[in-house]
């Protein structure tokens, strides 16, 4: 059974840091991994999506990379804003793409003007 | 991408109650997800919804408690039934869009009291 484990489960951190969240998983063999982001009360938006093929996928200040070996997947947030601020899941498919998502439980980010 | 909306976006509702909430899509997509996310915790997979034919439930739900319609390509409901104060969560609706990426509704937030 697919388990997907977020370090840390929160972080604070002051405006204008670089940060890394991280994401592993326990079956490789995965068909996409992806990663959203939640504000409280809210549902979840698509950030970046990374299929099994690929290594890394870029979108302006957010980079996810991907080791399927390893199991590992990590979302780098540059120059971060306050408005970054919110919870942070990895999720991942580990068959075909009508299959649902595996969810990690999210890191709560927090970045202090 | 997809866009999908979710009807009522929040509501207060009285323990016994029953609630139907809506999920429409503006593309035809072949499988809907239903989730629930409690206060705090990371998002759990309620059932599949094919349209054409009966939902699969996740283990620990039942379609007595959580009935779902799937009458088309771009519209499902999910009924909470019979609400306790233990079914307070959202409720997001998802599915699979362009390029494999996994979509959400903006939830459906219930409080029952």
């Amino acid at each position: 059974k697919q388990e997907v484990t977020q370090i840390p489960a929160a972080l604070s951190v002051p405006e204008g840091e670089n940060l890394v969240l991280n994401c592993s998983f326990t079956d490789s063999a995965i068909y996409n991994l992806q990663w959203f982001r939640q504000d409280p009360g809210k549902g979840l938006t698509s950030l970046l999506l990374i299929q099994s093929s690929q290594r890394e996928q870029t979108s302006g200040r957010l980079n996810a990379s991907l080791d399927k070996s390893s199991g590992r997947s990590t979302l780098y947030i540059a120059a971060s804003q306050p408005g970054d601020s919110a919870t942070y899941l990895c999720a991942v498919i580990t068959s075909r793409v009508d299959t649902p998502l595996v969810f990690g439980k999210g890191t709560r980010l927090s970045v202090i003007a | 991408s997809a866009v999908i909306s979710q009807k009522p976006s929040r509501d207060i509702c009285q323990r016994g109650t029953s609630l139907t909430i809506q999920c429409q899509v503006d593309s035809q997509v072949t499988m809907m997800f239903w989730y629930r996310q409690q206060p705090g915790q990371s998002l759990t997979l309620i059932a599949t919804a094919n349209q054409g034919s009966e939902a699969t439930y996740e283990s620990g739900f039942v379609i007595d408690k959580f009935p779902i319609s799937r009458p088309n390509l771009t519209f499902s409901t999910l009924t909470v039934s019979n609400m306790s104060p233990e079914d307070s969560s959202i409720y997001l609706c998802s599915v699979a869009g362009e390029g494999n990426t996994i979509y959400f509704g903006e939830g459906s937030w219930l409080t029952v009291v």
